[in-house]
């Protein structure tokens, strides 16, 4: 079965503290993988495509980066208007839907 | 540019109550998705539209739910006799074309709550 996991379900930072949101994927014959940030009550914004292993994208303190199995979201020296959810999703080769994860509440306190 | 809208933003209806959700995605995008997200729930993938091809209605839960685009632009999903369980966020997204690039462009959703 086509499978977007995150991990973990929540991260609290502080200020200036890096770290890592993970997304296991078990996606048959993945067409991309998207990262998008969602602040309450909004939809969810588009940050980058991933497709192939090996491939990576950075945009300001967010650097996403993809494996066969998995992709990571880095967030260098996060500010807490970094706080989001972000959420990732999978797309087939056989369909355009996108497969979607349970996404990571990322708090980071000032 | 003007983003994907939405409307209305925030829906109440009784159950037993049809409700109309309309999407206007973004101009020139030829690909059209309604998504569902529920309470602590990801997205759930409901229909998705490409050009004049026929829908992909595969993620549609029951018989209750319809979709339809009209003119290759807007579009409006109908929940027939709502339920309680039919209270979430319907997101709409569009892109530009069936070959590639295959971001989703998403709107800021329509909150319906059923009572």
């Amino acid at each position: 079965e086509d499978q977007v996991t995150q991990s973990p379900e929540a991260l609290r930072l502080q200020e200036g503290e890096s770290s890592s949101l993970n997304c296991s994927y078990t996606v048959s014959g993945l067409r991309g993988l998207f990262w998008y940030r969602q602040d309450p009550g909004k939809g969810p914004e588009f940050l980058f495509t991933l497709y192939s292993a090996g491939e990576e994208k950075e945009k300001e303190r967010l650097k996403a980066t993809l494996t066969k199995k998995e992709s990571f979201l880095h967030i260098t020296a996060p500010k807490p208007e970094d706080s989001a959810t972000y959420l990732c999703a999978g797309r087939m080769d056989s369909s355009y839907k996108l497969i979607f994860g349970s996404g990571t509440r990322l708090l980071v306190r000032p | 540019g003007a983003g994907v809208s939405q409307s209305p933003s925030n829906k109440v209806t009784e159950k037993g109550k049809d409700v109309e959700l309309r999407c206007d995605p973004i101009s020139g995008h030829t690909a059209l998705y309604w998504y569902r997200q529920s309470l602590g729930q990801g997205l759930e993938f409901l229909i998705y539209f490409q050009g004049n091809s026929a829908p992909d209605k595969s993620g549609l839960p029951s018989d209750r739910f319809s979709a339809e685009r009209t003119g290759g632009s807007v579009s409006t999903l109908t929940i027939q006799r709502t339920q309680q369980e039919d209270s979430a966020v319907y997101l709409c997204a569009s892109s530009l074309r069936r070959t590639g690039p295959y971001e989703q462009y998403f709107g800021p959703g329509t909150r319906l709550t059923v009572t």
